[in-house]
């Protein structure tokens, strides 16, 4: 089946630095790949749709100045995350759909740290 | 998309049969119901889809009800690593369409 990685798959960041994610499909190409997040306890919430060669569109509450995403191409997006805070803690999820299946896959998240 | 409804959490015995139910009454005509799975801190897993057939695969079987407002994930032989939170979705057929989470079903297999 088709396999969505992310990387790194932890960090450990200090307070006021930044932080890129990536997310990659590997075997097939995805127009459109989506940013969750997931706090301890609680579901996965939305937080932004990617777009291959656009702008990405953030749901309501999510800083786009904070939470920079790039989808450079059909099988690369990043979400860096800029200036840091602790509140920031959290288990980042992407995932990717595959035209040909209909099917979105998971990467198998990143958990960030700041400390 | 609809918006679903499941119980928050469940218990199994190992060997027997989970039965998750999720209720989607205003499920429309042109959504389907997919099921994923999400075992502690790890990426969300595909169990299985299907818009108003029962649908079975080699994870589980899906029962959707004839009126389609809800419908029933079936693991036919729970293991200790079926333990997991069990999210039902109702979404367009569309890769290019985000899933909506609700809070799932957190099952509990027993040995």
């Amino acid at each position: 089946g088709a396999v969505v990685s992310q990387h790194p798959s932890w960090v450990i960041c200090k307070s006021g630095t930044s932080v890129k994610i990536e997310c990659r499909s590997l075997d097939f190409q995805a127009t459109t790949m989506f940013w969750y997040r997931q706090f301890p306890k609680q579901s996965l919430m939305l937080m932004a749709t990617s777009n291959e060669g656009s702008k990405a569109t953030y749901e309501q509450g999510v800083e786009k100045d904070k939470f920079l995403i790039n989808h450079a191409s059909l099988t690369l997006s990043t979400l860096t995350v800029t200036s840091a805070h602790p509140e920031d803690s959290s288990f980042y999820i992407c995932s990717a759909g595959a035209t040909i299946s209909y099917e979105q896959y998971f990467g198998p998240g990143t958990r960030l740290t700041v400390t | 998309d609809a918006k679903t409804t499941q119980p928050p959490s469940m218990d199994c015995a190992e060997g027997r049969a989970a039965n998750l139910p999720c209720n989607h009454s205003t499920i429309s005509g042109n959504e389907y119901v997919y099921w994923y799975r999400q075992i502690h801190s790890q990426g969300p897993q595909y169990i299985i889809h299907g818009l108003k057939n029962n649908e079975t695969n080699e994870m589980a079987s899906l029962i959707i009800t004839e009126d389609r407002k809800s419908s029933t994930l079936i693991l036919p032989h729970a293991t200790l690593r079926d333990t997991a939170v069990y999210y039902c979705i109702v979404t367009n057929n569309n890769a290019g369409n985000m899933l909506t989470f609700g809070g799932g079903t957190r099952l509990m297999v027993k040995p």
